[in-house]
């Protein structure tokens, strides 16, 4: 089936231990994008790349890093250096065809650091 | 970047219609207006989108006004498993090319029985 895979789906780590959250998708999106949402409240935009090997900060980069090696695939790493990483982070991918096309999201992992 | 609001909450009655607004009073010509909706604890689901017409699905219809400044969001026939937040997204272009979605503040849709 083709589609956008987040894994895992929970994720617990100590404070001050980096983590890397995955993200595949087969849908030959050039577009990924991560976000992060908190209790209650919306989805702010961390990274996005629209091609391999590019990728440019959202709104909330600090204390996070990505690459872009293939296109099927947007790591997202949470850093030590994040004040507050405990969130539900969502990934998502587009095609690029001027505008008119939709995302596809994950189903999310689900941070929790202790 | 084009930003949108949208009210916290809003409440419809089970097989009524539910009218969601948007507000993107600063949306530039060729952005388009995207709604997706996000269940509790799950990534969101794509609804609908359009440009300057109105368009309608099998889920949803979208009504934008001439000038582009607001949309509303129409599902005909609430039922109960449509609860949940609404979001209106301003497709962001940088440079000619398309790129991120700006979320808005989303609203609460609860449809009660």
């Amino acid at each position: 089936d083709g589609g956008i895979t987040q894994s895992p789906k929970y994720l617990f780590r100590k404070e001050g231990q980096n983590v890397t959250l995955s993200c595949e998708q087969n849908l030959n999106h050039d577009a990924m994008y991560w976000y992060r949402q908190d209790p209650g409240q919306g989805l702010r935009l961390i990274y996005y790349s629209q091609i391999v090997n590019d990728f440019q900060k959202g709104d909330i980069a600090e204390g996070y890093s990505v690459s872009r090696e293939k296109k099927e695939s947007f790591p997202l790493t949470v850093t030590s250096a994040q004040k507050n990483p405990t969130a539900f982070y969502l990934c998502a991918s587009s095609a690029l065809t001027g505008g008119s096309t939709e995302a596809f999201f994950g189903q999310g992992t689900r941070l929790t650091v202790v | 970047d084009a930003k949108t609001t949208q009210p916290t909450s809003m409440d419809c009655a089970e097989g009524r219609a539910a009218n969601l607004p948007c507000n993107h009073s600063t949306i530039s010509g060729n952005e388009y207006v995207y709604w997706y909706r996000q269940i509790h604890s799950q990534g969101p689901q794509y609804i609908i989108h359009g440009l300057k017409n109105n368009e309608t699905n099998e889920m949803a219809s979208l009504i934008i006004t001439e000038d582009r400044k607001s949309s509303t969001l129409i599902l005909p026939h609430a039922t109960l498993r449509d609860t949940a937040v609404y979001y209106c997204i301003v497709r962001v272009t940088e440079g000619g090319a398309t790129n991120k979605l700006i979320f808005g503040t989303g609203t609460l849709l609860a449809v009660q029985p």
